[in-house]
């Protein structure tokens, strides 16, 4: 069975500064690996997502995450964080196998501060 | 091209009550998928379905829960006899064939009273 960790619930980082969200997956066969954000009381965006490929996917807003098979992880990275980053971070899995559903984590709250 | 919608946005219910969540995909969608997201937790898939059928429904709790995606008109997930443990955010979301990324609505947020 597949699962997801996202070992930090919260992270509190200042405006412009580097953040890491870690993500971490178990799955004995090949996932497609997914970031999704969300804002309070809204749905979820797609942030970005890696299926196969250059294992450094990029979104249009700055994040960045890596994919990488051998310690099973896809960290999403900012080089320079903006207040209206503040959200709640999803990292999700899905196999073809297994209808796409996807997989997610417990969530890791960003809070940018001034 | 609209996204996927869910009405209400809102529903509040008492215990006993029926709770009828309606998805409409984006348009070309025929794939369906239904989340719950329970206070301070992360989304639980509940069940995917194609167009007059249930695909997959190994998320869904066995009893009171049932979801349909007819030929026309939206998804539909009830609800039977609500209980406070229902309270949740429930979020639909949709893909054009059987494929990889899927496009979330806004959610209906359920409050059972």
């Amino acid at each position: 069975a597949q699962s997801v960790t996202q070992l930090d619930s919260q992270v509190p980082v200042f405006e412009e500064a580097p953040v890491e969200l870690r993500c971490n997956y178990s799955s004995s066969v090949s996932v497609y690996l997914f970031w999704y954000v969300q804002y309070p009381n809204q749905g979820l965006q797609l942030l970005l997502k890696y299926l196969s490929g250059s294992t450094l996917v990029e979104s249009i807003n700055g994040f960045e995450a890596e994919f990488n098979k051998s310690q099973t992880s896809f960290h999403l990275r900012k080089p320079s964080v903006h207040i209206s980053d503040t959200a709640e971070y999803f990292c999700a899995v899905s196999r073809e196998d297994s209808s796409y559903k996807l997989i997610f984590g417990s969530g890791t709250r960003l809070l940018v501060r001034p | 091209n609209a996204g996927v919608m869910q009405n209400p946005r809102h529903l509040v219910r008492r215990r006993g009550q029926e709770a009828r969540l309606r998805c409409s995909p984006m348009k070309g969608h025929s794939h369906v998928y239904w989340y719950r997201q329970l206070p301070e937790e992360g989304l639980k898939f509940m069940v995917y379905l194609q167009k007059e059928n249930i695909i997959d429904e190994s998320g869904m709790p066995k009893e009171r829960f049932s979801a349909e995606f007819p030929k026309e008109g939206p998804s539909i997930l009830r609800i039977q006899q609500v209980v406070r443990g229902d309270s949740a955010a429930y979020f639909c979301a949709s893909s054009p064939i059987k494929e990889e990324t899927q496009y979330f609505g806004p959610g209906t947020r359920l409050l059972v009273l």
